[in-house]
C-alpha cells in the first residue's frame, strides 16, 4: 500500500530539547515536503526536498533543519523547539513537485 | 506567506444540497489543486487542475481552473454526511518554484441530516 509515514504521531517535549520527526514514503517518489498547519493559517510549507541531497527552504524554514541521505526517508529536525513551534506537522511526497500524497500528521507541543 | 483567499471559512448547509467554494488570488498559477482534510487525517487530494478553463469532475465534485489562472472554485452536489470536514485549495505560484505548493486557509463543512 502507498503510504507516507510520519513517527511519532504526537509528543510533548520542553523548550530547548531537541526532537526529530521522522517521514517515510513507499513510492520512490524524488519530492518530500514538510508542512505545518494551524488554525486559520492553512498549511504553510516549511522545506523540500526535490531529490536526494537537495533541499531548499519553504515559506516558514525558521527553527527548523531538514535532511535527505535517501530517498525514502525526510527527517524533520528541531534543533532546540520553543513554544511557537506547537503545531500540526504533515510530511508530503510526489513524483514531480504535485499533486502530494500527505501522511497522517504528528502533534507536537512544546513547552 | 500565503497568498490564497478562500471562501467561505465555515458552511453549514442541509444533506442534499449542492455546495460551492472558490480560492482567488492575486498572483498567476499553473495548477490548482484541491484537497479534504477528514479530523485526525492528512489531506487527501480530490482534483487536479492544470490548465486555465479546466474543467474536472471527481464523482459528485467538480472544480474549475479560472480562465484568468487567478482563481478556482470547487462544487459539491447533492451533499452526504461523509462530505463533512475541511476543503483546502492549493496551487503552484507561476512566478515561484514549480515544487512549491501555497495553501488556503480552509473552508470547514459541515453538513446537517
Amino acid at each position: 500500500e502507498a503510504q507516507v509515514t510520519q513517527n511519532p504521531r504526537y509528543l510533548i517535549t520542553v523548550t530547548g530539547k531537541k526532537l526529530t520527526v521522522t517521514c517515510s514514503q513507499n513510492m520512490n517518489h524524488e519530492y518530500m515536503s514538510w508542512y505545518r498547519q494551524d488554525p486559520g493559517l492553512g498549511l504553510r510549507q516549511i522545506y523540500y526536498s526535490m531529490n536526494v541531497e537537495v533541499t531548499d527552504k519553504g515559506d516558514v524554514p525558521e527553527g527548523y533543519k531538514v535532511s535527505r541521505k535517501e530517498k525514502r526517508n525526510f527527517p524533520l529536525i528541531l534543533e532546540s523547539p520553543s513554544p511557537n513551534q506547537t503545531s500540526l506537522y504533515f510530511c508530503a511526497s510526489s513524483f514531480n513537485g504535485q499533486p502530494q500524497h500527505f501522511g497522517d500528521g504528528t502533534r507536537l507541543s512544546i513547552l | 506567506g500565503q497568498q490564497l483567499n478562500q471562501s467561505p471559512q465555515s458552511m453549514f448547509i442541509q444533506e442534499g444540497e449542492d455546495v460551492s467554494m472558490n480560492c482567488t488570488s492575486s498572483s498567476i498559477f499553473n495548477t490548482w489543486l484541491w484537497y479534504k482534510q477528514d479530523p485526525g487525517e492528512g489531506p487527501v487530494l480530490l482534483i487536479a487542475l492544470y490548465k486555465a478553463g479546466e474543467l474536472t469532475s471527481n464523482g459528485r465534485l467538480t472544480a474549475q481552473f479560472g480562465i484568468t489562472r487567478k482563481d478556482s472554485f470547487l462544487n459539491i452536489s447533492a451533499s452526504i454526511p461523509s462530505d463533512v470536514g475541511i476543503y483546502f485549495c492549493a496551487g503552484t505560484i507561476s512566478s515561484g518554484s514549480a515544487r512549491q505548493l501555497t495553501f488556503g486557509s480552509g473552508t470547514q463543512l459541515t453538513v446537517l441530516p
